[in-house]
């Protein structure tokens, strides 16, 4: 089945310790995206990947990072510098341009203490 | 900066009748694109419908229409025969155009629960 994973599901973390999210995407899409998500908040960017090797900030991007080595894949680190760590964080794939839908993979609870 | 306002954080409708959600949104662009999505308790985000801003046609699918006012730059959301399974977090969204692609600006949402 083509679709989106992301694991794990949840996920517990210290403060101060980097931890890294992973998402995988089997529909062949170019174009890729982090986005988190707060009560109250909807959905805000952190960052996209429109190709392989290349990657831009969306509008939250600090104490983030990403890598796009592969075209399947696109993980997400939270580092220590991100002040409020604890969300909701959705990834999600298109075939990419405009207008394209956006599909998500099911989400990773992230809570640091 | 592009911005999507949804004016109901929360809403209820009883199973069978009809509701509307709200949804307005700021830009200059004169092509582009709006979305609904659904997010049930689940949390898995679907595509409920898609909008071209040059169709003046309303998108329709199923039980879910829009009503699309370019002018008025608003892109209501219209569930006809309500199920108990729409019961969801209901979020508008603006395609954007980032600095070398597309994104999705979401408004902050509207939870809707359906009452048997």
């Amino acid at each position: 089945d083509g679709g989106i994973t992301q694991s794990p599901k949840y996920l517990f973390r210290k403060e101060g310790q980097n931890v890294t999210l992973s998402c995988e995407q089997n529909l062949n899409h170019d174009a890729m995206y982090w986005y988190r998500q707060d009560p109250g908040q909807g959905l805000r960017l952190i960052y996209y990947s429109q190709i392989v090797n290349d990657f831009q900030k969306g509008d939250i991007a600090e104490g983030y990072s990403v890598s796009r080595e592969k075209k399947e894949s696109f993980p997400l680190t939270v580092t220590s510098a991100q002040k409020n760590p604890t969300a909701f964080y959705l990834c999600a794939s298109s075939i990419g341009g405009r207008g394209h839908e956006q599909y998500f993979g099911p989400g990773t609870r992230l809570t640091v203490t | 900066a592009q911005t999507v306002t949804q004016s109901q954080p929360e809403m209820s409708v009883q199973e069978a009748e009809t509701v509307t959600l709200s949804c307005t949104y700021d830009t200059s662009e004169n092509n582009y694109y709006l979305f609904w999505y659904k997010q049930p308790p689940s949390r898995q985000m679907i595509l409920v419908i898609r909008q071209e801003a040059y169709k003046q046609q309303n998108a329709t699918e199923n039980r879910f229409s829009v009503n699309f006012q370019k002018a008025a730059k608003s892109f209501s959301l219209k569930i006809s025969d309500s199920q108990l399974g729409d019961t969801a977090m209901y979020f508008c969204a603006f395609m954007k155009h980032e600095n070398s692609g597309y994104a999705l600006n979401f408004g902050k949402g509207t939870s809707l629960l359906v009452t048997p």
